[in-house]
């Protein structure tokens, strides 16, 4: 089926550097989605890309979505301690909506 | 803009419980809301899809006489965890997608309920 892998796993940077995550598959997907998920919380939509080659930002986060519809990355320039959560890249399955996640990039931040 | 609301945000029982968790999506109708279940360090697993007025489609491996879902209404889905164990110990979580916003938008999160079975 329709698995998305995403790396790295974890990151632990200082305060003020830039991230960088990205996420692939095997499968092609027509939408790309990244959610950030504090400690105890449901997932928050951060970015939505849906068509090839997009880049689109939402303040300090940029996300592109790739050409060939297999991979995306999410960028964070200027990292600061509310960064701190855990990332994750999502999919629509081919039929249905239901959406697959990749395994998320846990962002840690020091002050 | 969209809103979907978890009811309890914490749950500790005993084992042989059952315990029901509320979905509710606030200021639109959802026809399908989504159960996920997140064990702790790992992502988010599709469970079931809830169709209101209709049976839930199950995730292959998840038992529907275990995780029992109802969608009596456009803005309400239930899971109930029926003769809980330790097990069943998870983060559970619901999503839904508003219809105003195109077939194309993104699912919308409740905050989640921490399920602890003792």
């Amino acid at each position: 089926g329709q698995q998305l892998n995403q790396s790295p796993q974890s990151m632990f940077i200082q305060e003020g550097e830039d991230v960088s995550m990205n996420c692939t598959s095997s499968s092609i997907f027509n939408t790309w989605l990244w959610y950030k998920q504090d400690p105890g919380e449901g997932p928050v939509l951060l970015i939505a890309l849906y068509k090839a080659g997009e880049l689109t930002s939402n303040g300090r986060l940029t996300a592109q979505f790739g050409i060939t519809r297999k991979d995306s990355f999410l960028n964070i320039s200027a990292s600061i301690p509310s960064d701190v959560g855990i990332y994750f890249c999502a999919g629509p399955r081919l039929a249905g909506n239901m959406l697959t996640f990749g395994g998320g990039t846990r962002l840690m931040v020091k002050p | 803009g969209a809103v979907v609301s978890q009811h309890p945000s914490w749950v500790i029982c005993k084992s042989g419980t059952s315990v029901k968790i509320e979905c509710r999506s606030l200021d639109f109708q959802a026809t399908t809301m989504f159960w996920y279940r997140q064990f702790p360090k790992q992502s988010l697993m599709l469970m079931a899809t809830s169709n209101e007025g209709s049976k839930a489609t199950y995730e292959q491996g998840v038992e529907k006489d275990k995780f029992l879902i109802n969608h009596a209404s456009l803005t309400l889905s239930t899971l109930t965890v029926t003769s809980a164990h330790p097990e069943d110990s998870s983060f559970y979580i619901c999503s839904a997608r508003d219809p105003r916003q195109g077939s194309n938008q993104p699912q919308h999160f409740g905050d989640g309920t921490r399920l602890s079975i003792l």
